[in-house]
């Protein structure tokens, strides 16, 4: 069965910090992946996907980059954090079925 | 574009009552619906989905939905709540074609809370 891993589960970065947070799927190939953010008192926000190596689209405009360095693992960084970028991460996988199945999210508090 | 209401950011129902939460959505083309379950700090669980045929899809832990076309609606329900039903609950919507696999618009979401 397919898995999909994301860490840290928490993170504190100060303001002007870089950021890397890590996510990967186990147990298929050439997975559809994606970043959500989900923001205090809000819903979730698509920020980036991708459906191969090195292929990145992004939804948003943005303080954050994603990378994809090898098939089944995503990587979302920032060179500076800022206050507004604080949330809860969430890395999502999807193959041909049209749902998303989700890692357990990645707490970012900027301060 | 796509977008998804849900109706009432908080519910309150007593354990072993009515669960009703409430969800509609604009598309210009019938989407796939999902029913997403968050428990405090964790990700998000697939509670039930719709793509085609019968309209009134179960899940799992007793919950089921409707979409009803004609109301652009796809409501959320369990006949009778538990405590272990406290959650926060999001409807969300995707688009058809293999490029939008995954790619969710959702909505705000909905506090449930159970009393005992």
């Amino acid at each position: 069965s397919q898995t999909i891993h994301q860490w840290p589960a928490t993170l504190v970065q100060p303001v002007g910090s870089p950021l890397s947070l890590e996510c990967t799927v186990e147990g298929t190939s050439n997975p559809n992946l994606y970043w959500y953010r989900q923001a205090a008192g809000r819903g979730l926000q698509l920020l980036f996907y991708s459906v191969g190596i090195g292929q990145i689209s992004s939804e948003v405009p943005q303080n954050l980059s994603a990378s994809r360095p090898q098939d089944r693992q995503f990587i979302l960084s920032s060179k500076k954090l800022l206050l507004s970028d604080s949330g809860f991460y969430l890395c999502a996988w999807s193959d041909t079925e049209p749902e998303a199945f989700f890692g357990q999210g990645t707490r970012l508090t900027v301060v | 574009a796509q977008s998804v209401t849900q109706l009432g950011s908080h519910v309150s129902v007593s354990e072993g009552a009515l669960v009703l939460l409430r969800c509609n959505y604009s598309s210009s083309v019938p989407p796939y619906l999902f029913w997403y379950v968050q428990y405090p700090n964790q990700g998000l669980q697939l509670l039930l989905k719709y793509t085609t045929g019968a309209t009134l899809v179960k899940g799992i832990n007793g919950f089921e939905a409707e979409f009803k076309k004609s109301e652009t609606s796809f409501h959320l329900t369990k006949p009778s709540a538990h405590m272990s039903d406290a959650a926060e609950y999001f409807c969300a919507v995707g688009l058809h074609g293999s490029g939008n696999t995954g790619k969710l618009i959702f909505g705000q979401g909905t506090t449930l809370q159970v009393k005992p």
